[in-house]
């Protein structure tokens, strides 16, 4: 079983749906990043997250703890936010890594 | 555009060759951090640098290396290369240690390297 792992793998959706991506992890974190990657591969920070939410703009991110689950929403979206989203989980055991989810193919059609 | 800047952005080596990719950090960040990603993989953890030192190192053997320098910028080294090693190779930086909660990460556009 991943340390990290990401539902749904794939998701479409129409323009201006409200879409949730799922992490949940099972290892102790000190953050959480939320990641975007546009084919052609750049990979742009969304989100760091410790506790809490965040919002930029239609992103929301949130996190809790105590479940070890964040969520990363996106209101109205738009055929743009098509993309890879990645979360990784920064571990505080022993020497620090970034462990990664697998990834949510996001389609959002017009 | 997040000031962070790799070279090469594309090599062809064979097996058995070494390869030296660069990473120049976006001003003032002294932590560094570099992933590989295979084709239609996501990306893995190789090791990060806080200020000159190997802070912690994903599941990589030791062929990969790297180097932190006194203004932050910083290589990964790979000898004997193989067939697998052939990928997309990402760095970011980032202000602060990721034991201090600190650092937005902010990667360059990578390095893809094809290792025939």
């Amino acid at each position: 079983k991943n340390e990290v792992e990401q539902s749904p793998q794939n998701l479409t959706a129409q323009e201006g749906e409200f879409i949730t991506i799922n992490c949940s992890y099972s290892v102790g974190i000190s953050a959480l990043h939320w990641l975007q990657q546009h084919p052609g591969g750049g990979i742009v920070s969304l989100f760091m997250l410790s506790s809490g939410k965040k919002k930029h703009g239609r992103l929301i991110a949130t996190i809790n703890i105590q479940e070890k689950h964040s969520s990363l929403h996106i209101t109205a979206s738009h055929p743009r936010d098509s993309a890879v989203y990645i979360c990784a989980v920064i571990t505080h055991q022993g020497a620090q890594k970034l462990v990664f989810g697998q990834g949510t193919r996001l389609t959002i059609n017009p | 555009e997040t000031g962070v800047t790799q070279s090469p952005t594309h090599l062809i080596k064979t097996r058995g060759q070494q390869v030296t990719l660069r990473c120049s950090s976006q001003s003032g960040h002294n932590t560094v951090s570099w992933y590989q990603q295979a084709l239609g993989q996501g990306p893995q953890f190789i090791f990060q640098y806080y200020r000159e030192e190997e802070n912690g190192r994903g599941n990589f053997p030791p062929r990969f290396s790297g180097l932190q320098f006194p203004n932050y910028s910083s290589e990964l080294n790979v000898n004997a290369l193989e067939l697998d090693d052939s990928a997309l190779y990402l760095c970011a930086s980032s202000l602060g240690g990721w034991r201090s909660g600190a650092g937005e990460l902010f990667f360059g556009e990578g390095s893809r390297l094809t290792v025939l």
